[in-house]
């Protein structure tokens, strides 16, 4: 139990379906956080939300959406993606000046 | 441009023997660093950190050195088990209480041989 769980675990999509990827965090932080790690790449800071507010996009094409109803639960909402979006889409979360936390993360495969 | 670099996609040690990370930076401002360790299907997991006003950091077995002039640091894991094998993230931002928003390396593929 890493105290940041996302579901699902694996998801394969068409280029035209729309689909939802949930994160929920059991530890009280104020920050979350979506991060994409392509094969062979860093991990790619996409999304930070802090208090439910979006305080960062880092230049994400719009159709990548997220959504922060509270501070427990992030969702990235996936429409019309390509196959060079298939990657591994990691949830964080924190507290203002601790490091991250992650869940074990969503393998996407757009097809 | 990739601001924080891991040079060595891989590493093979032996089980008792020193291993050791490295990792290089660009960005100046950059004065809080940070290791992850992630094992395959499972998010990385914070290891250790150390701040620009340390050179060193020491935790158990892990250890982290900072050389500030150089724009280098790496890990240190003494005695390396079989458990250790996993890729290791090097990861750095701006302040420590901006450590949440961090530029991670490509990672380091460590296996420690039985």
């Amino acid at each position: 139990e890493t105290g940041v769980t996302q579901t699902p675990r694996h998801l394969v999509m068409g280029m035209t379906n729309k689909k939802s990827l949930k994160c929920e965090q059991h530890l009280g932080h104020n920050a979350m956080y979506w991060y994409k790690q392509s094969a062979k790449k860093p991990l790619e800071l996409m999304f930070v939300y802090n208090f439910k507010e979006q305080t960062e996009n880092n230049s994400v094409p719009s159709r990548f959406s997220p959504e922060c109803p509270n501070s427990s639960h992030l969702f990235l909402h996936l429409h019309t993606l390509q196959p060079e979006d298939s990657a591994l889409y990691l949830c964080a979360s924190s507290l203002v000046s601790s490091p991250l936390h992650f869940g074990n993360g969503t393998r996407l495969t757009v097809t | 441009d990739q601001q924080v670099k891991q040079n060595s996609p891989s590493l093979s040690v032996q089980e008792g023997r020193i291993s050791i990370l490295n990792c290089d930076y660009t960005n100046s401002m950059f004065d809080y660093f940070l290791w992850y360790k992630k094992y395959p299907a499972e998010g990385p997991t914070f290891l250790i950190s150390i701040s620009s006003i340390k050179d060193k950091n020491e935790d158990g077995r892990f250890t982290v050195f900072l050389n500030k002039s150089a724009k280098h640091l790496s890990l240190h894991i003494v005695p390396s088990q079989p458990g250790d094998s996993a890729v290791y993230f090097c990861a750095a931002s701006g302040t420590e209480t901006s450590g949440s928003r961090l530029t991670f390396g490509e990672g380091t593929q460590l296996t420690v041989n039985p």
